[in-house]
């Protein structure tokens, strides 16, 4: 059983190059979601999804896009990578519904945009 | 603005200690708690999802409480080892959302056990 599986696990990037970090999930949740982590903050969500189709914003979704053409996987785009976006970023999925329906991380995907 | 609080941010114990810390979180329509951990260079790893006031869930010698009506969780841990060293996380859903989408969550508070 894999879980939820990102890719890569590190990049880098040049400021204003363009990226996709891949997400992809086997328990058939319909949430998923991005977060990022950077130092002395709590995890921030970036965008989420309910279900194939439905996309909205999270907290700090400038300079990303998502889609969800399947319920496995969620992409998360970087339009034009800025020094900002470096981070540590993480794809997490559950059931929708209740709030207390166990959350699944991928592993983390450590970005440098220089 | 809501907020979740954990104390203290950082904790050293020695191998055998019992420890405890704390996550603090809005009272007012509470839905769920969930409870995380976090080792460095891995995925954070479901740890409790408390849900009624009173709860006290236990996973071998970590165990949490919840007080829904003062807005706060205790997560124990008795008897450390080094493998319990990593970061503790709590999250909850805003007061206007029973579901998952937009958890808040905290700084963590940062265990280190020594050996």
């Amino acid at each position: 059983n894999a879980g939820v599986t990102q890719t890569p696990k590190f990049q880098v990037l040049k400021t204003g190059q363009s990226m996709t970090l891949q997400c992809a999930q086997d328990m058939n949740h319909e949430y998923m979601s991005w977060y990022r982590q950077d130092p002395g903050m709590g995890l921030r969500l970036i965008h989420y999804s309910v279900g194939a189709g439905i996309t909205d914003q999270g907290e700090v979704p400038n300079g990303y896009n998502v889609s969800r053409s399947t319920t496995e996987d969620f992409p998360l785009r970087l339009l034009s990578a800025a020094p900002s976006q470096t981070s540590v970023y993480f794809c997490a999925s559950s059931f929708e519904g209740v709030s207390g329906n166990t959350i699944y991380f991928g592993e983390g995907s450590w970005l440098t945009v220089v | 603005i809501l907020n979740v609080e954990q104390s203290p941010q950082s904790l050293h114990v020695q191998e055998g200690d019992s420890t405890n810390f704390t996550c603090s979180f809005p009272s007012s329509n509470f839905y769920a708690l969930h409870w995380y951990r976090w080792e460095t260079a891995k995925s954070p790893e479901a740890l409790f999802v408390m849900t009624l006031n009173g709860d006290e869930k236990k996973k071998g010698r970590i165990s949490a409480t919840l007080n829904t009506k003062e807005g706060y969780s205790y997560l124990y841990i008795k008897g450390s080892q080094p493998e319990d060293s990593a970061t503790y996380l709590c999250a909850f859903p805003p007061y206007n959302a029973g579901n998952n989408r937009k958890l808040i969550w905290g700084l963590g508070t940062s265990l280190a056990v020594n050996p």
